[in-house]
């Protein structure tokens, strides 16, 4: 969707292992963004970064972890510490860094499940 | 903090009408707000967006309307069509690059 890619499409994964989404874009964007949505809710933003090599937290960081080490790729890494994964987990993009109102594009989302 | 939400989470219209999303924001700093649009099982598309500047905002379609002073925003769909129904979200800018979302309404589209 809009360049930007998810894998895989649907994810199972037993209690007391990490798992590893990938989001992949090609719309030379620099920052990206990792959201969480539950069922009947909202977007919740787990992590986000602005430029490669950095990231910043946002509401619900605990239990994940991200990198940066290429500008067109944000991998998300469910920790087995995340008390409640199972959740639809949608990547995003926006050019440009900094402040301004740029949207957001997403990508097709991640649906994970815990066994 | 603060958040962004909608006052109705379902809304069903007949094939033709006119529909109208509503969502309420809480942060009178937010300058710049934006509607998405959200199929089963998809990732969220881009419909319009507005900034603080500005009251209304028209595409095709759809038209968006901002009250500042009621930190009140709309999306109006015209002449709505059954691939209308999906989830609408409201966001804000609610922060350095980073957007709040709400909860979204659920839009349901008789033929």
């Amino acid at each position: 969707d809009g360049g930007i890619t998810q894998s895989p499409k649907y994810l199972f994964r037993k209690e007391g292992q990490n798992v590893t989404l990938s989001c992949e874009q090609n719309l030379n964007h620099d920052a990206m963004y990792w959201y969480r949505q539950d069922p009947g809710q909202g977007l919740r933003l787990i992590y986000y970064s602005q430029i490669v090599n950095d990231f910043q937290k946002g509401d619900i960081a605990e239990g994940y972890s991200v990198s940066r080490e290429k500008k067109e790729s944000f991998p998300l890494t469910v920790t087995s510490a995340q008390k409640n994964p199972t959740a639809f987990y949608l990547c995003a993009s926006r050019m440009g860094i900094g402040g301004g109102a740029n949207e957001q594009f997403f990508g097709p989302g991640t649906r994970l499940t815990v066994l | 903090g603060e958040s962004v939400g909608l006052h109705l989470p379902t809304l069903s219209v007949q094939e033709g009408d006119n529909s109208i999303i509503n969502c309420a924001y809480s942060n009178s700093a937010s300058d710049y707000f934006i509607w998405y649009k959200q199929e089963s099982g998809k990732g969220p598309q881009f419909i319009i967006d507005i900034r603080s500047n500005m009251d209304k905002r028209q595409g095709q379609r759809v038209t968006v309307l901002l009250n500042k002073t009621v930190k009140h925003l709309s999306l109006q769909i015209a002449a709505t069509q059954p691939g209308d129904s999906a989830v609408y979200f409201c966001a804000e800018n609610s922060g350095y690059s980073t957007l709040t979302f709400g909860k979204g309404t659920m839009l349901l589209v008789s033929p």
